[in-house]
């Protein structure tokens, strides 16, 4: 099952920002670095975010990471419909050894 | 160009087996720790095995501790997942993955992934 937990769906008009956050604990994101990924129905994910706050060359300033003691948050500004997408946090697990993923969310575009 | 190739999904019966590959290419593949990562139905991403660029070490979840086996062919540059005495929770698509560093750090690139069916 996911240690980390995301919101189910959130949602917001075109042009407006989102908030994904993403919770855990002092032995995943409270010691280790944050992930996020992107996946469309059908699809592989992708890396959206790491290190917390990097992006990989490609992905647009719209997504931004950050960090803050046990959680963890995306935001996504500028919504386009094109964000419609399932978002899944991911960091280390220092206690478990092994790599945990959030319960993912939903961003839906109005 | 990061490419990476999984093979070996398909229908199984409850307590069977199975074994995924992943021919992976366009990096070093000696290099970077490689991961798999399943997706059941309608559900989140599950981490289920990592082996470290070295080999030297396996990362498995209790999950399927003592049933899932990854290991690599260098000379193929190939990744492996053999699956024994599989369940019906085992029923997912499974990613090969490839991490950015030399352990498990976070995936930098995906498969298109393999659907594993389990009957009960």
């Amino acid at each position: 099952q996911s240690v980390l937990t995301q919101p189910p769906s959130v949602s917001a008009t075109p042009g407006q920002k989102v908030t994904v956050s993403c919770s855990g604990s002092s032995s995943n994101i409270g010691n280790n670095y944050v992930a996020w990924y992107q996946q469309f129905p059908g699809a592989a994910p992708r890396l959206l975010v790491y290190d917390n706050d990097k992006r990989p060359s490609g992905i647009p300033g719209r997504f931004s990471g950050s960090k803050s003691g046990t959680s963890a948050t995306l935001d996504i500004t500028g919504l386009q419909p094109g964000d419609e997408a399932d978002y899944h946090c991911g960091a280390w697990d220092s206690s478990l050894n092994i790599y945990v993923f959030g319960t993912g969310t939903t961003v839906t575009v109005l | 160009e990061v490419r990476l190739l999984e093979s070996g999904g398909g229908l199984v019966q409850a307590g069977g087996s199975l074994r995924l590959s992943c021919a992976a290419s366009g990096f070093s593949f000696t290099s970077y720790a490689m991961s798999w990562v399943r997706q059941a139905p309608g559900k989140g991403l599950e981490w289920v095995s990592a082996l470290s660029a070295s080999g030297g070490s396996i990362y498995y979840p209790d999950s399927v501790q003592g049933r899932f086996t990854i290991s690599r062919d260098k000379s193929r540059n190939t990744l492996y997942l053999q699956m024994n005495n599989l369940r019906a929770e085992d029923t997912a698509i499974y990613y090969c993955a490839k991490d950015n560093g030399a352990w498990p750090y976070y995936v930098d690139s995906w498969g298109q992934g393999t659907l594993v069916t389990v009957s009960s």
